[in-house]
């Protein structure tokens, strides 16, 4: 089993909401993925947690704000977004972080912001 | 700034064999090299991975050449179903830290 589930599948907020996606893997992996993709653009990295701790913030502006809870979930918060960052947020995972593990993806959540 | 580059689109009839490669000149002893398969609105599904000479699998195979500064992806006798676009992800590691940086990718269209 390679799942990764992402929920939800579609999230239309506004720009005042506070919102949350979720990722939730049961793979034993303990690396895990935030990655943002425009239309027709390849899929750009956000943060990663290794062993559930911030490895990597690729200088995402705080309004995003994620949160690994335990092993198996992440979150992702989301607040005062603006309208550029609708997009397919794609959540991922593997067993570490380090290079030869095979990083494992989620259907992603599209999120629209009005 | 470690980077991976793909050429941009190709077009297949069925049935054709599709090479696609991908370069990537700055890689590390340690780092693999991976494809991806993404259709629309889709998150992209993992294909193959290798480090180094050949790797094959039940749909593709990956030929990586010994100074493993490029990569090439093959699809064997395609489908209408393979019109995706194609990643090639090198997890670039060194000097404490990795780069996870997906290349622009390429468009695969397959005629009938």
């Amino acid at each position: 089993d390679t799942e990764v589930t992402q929920t939800p599948k579609h999230l239309v907020m506004g720009m005042t909401n506070k919102k949350s996606l979720k990722c939730e893997q049961h793979m034993g992996h303990r690396a895990m993925y935030w990655y943002k993709q425009k239309a027709k653009k390849p899929p750009e990295l956000m943060f990663v947690y290794s062993y559930e701790k911030l490895s990597i913030n690729e200088s995402v502006p705080s309004r995003f704000s994620p949160e690994c809870p335990n092993s198996s979930l992440l979150n992702l918060h989301l607040h005062a977004l603006q309208p550029e960052d609708s997009a397919l947020y794609l959540c991922a995972s593997s067993l570490t972080g380090a290079s030869g593990n095979t990083i494992y993806f989620g259907e992603g959540s599209w999120l629209t912001v009005v | 700034l470690a980077k991976t580059t793909q050429p941009i689109s190709m077009d297949s009839y069925e049935g054709q064999e599709v090479n696609i490669t991908c370069s990537h000149n700055n890689i590390a002893t340690n780092d693999y090299i991976t494809w991806y398969q993404q259709f629309p609105s889709q998150g992209p599904r993992f294909i193959i991975q290798g480090y180094k000479t050949k790797v094959t699998n039940e749909v593709a195979s990956l030929f990586i050449p010994a100074d493993r500064k490029s990569s090439t992806l093959s699809l064997p006798r395609v489908s209408l179903s393979d019109t995706a676009v194609y990643y090639c992800l090198v997890v670039f590691s060194g000097a404490g830290s990795y780069q996870l940086t997906f290349g622009k990718g390429t468009k695969l269209s397959v005629i009938p």
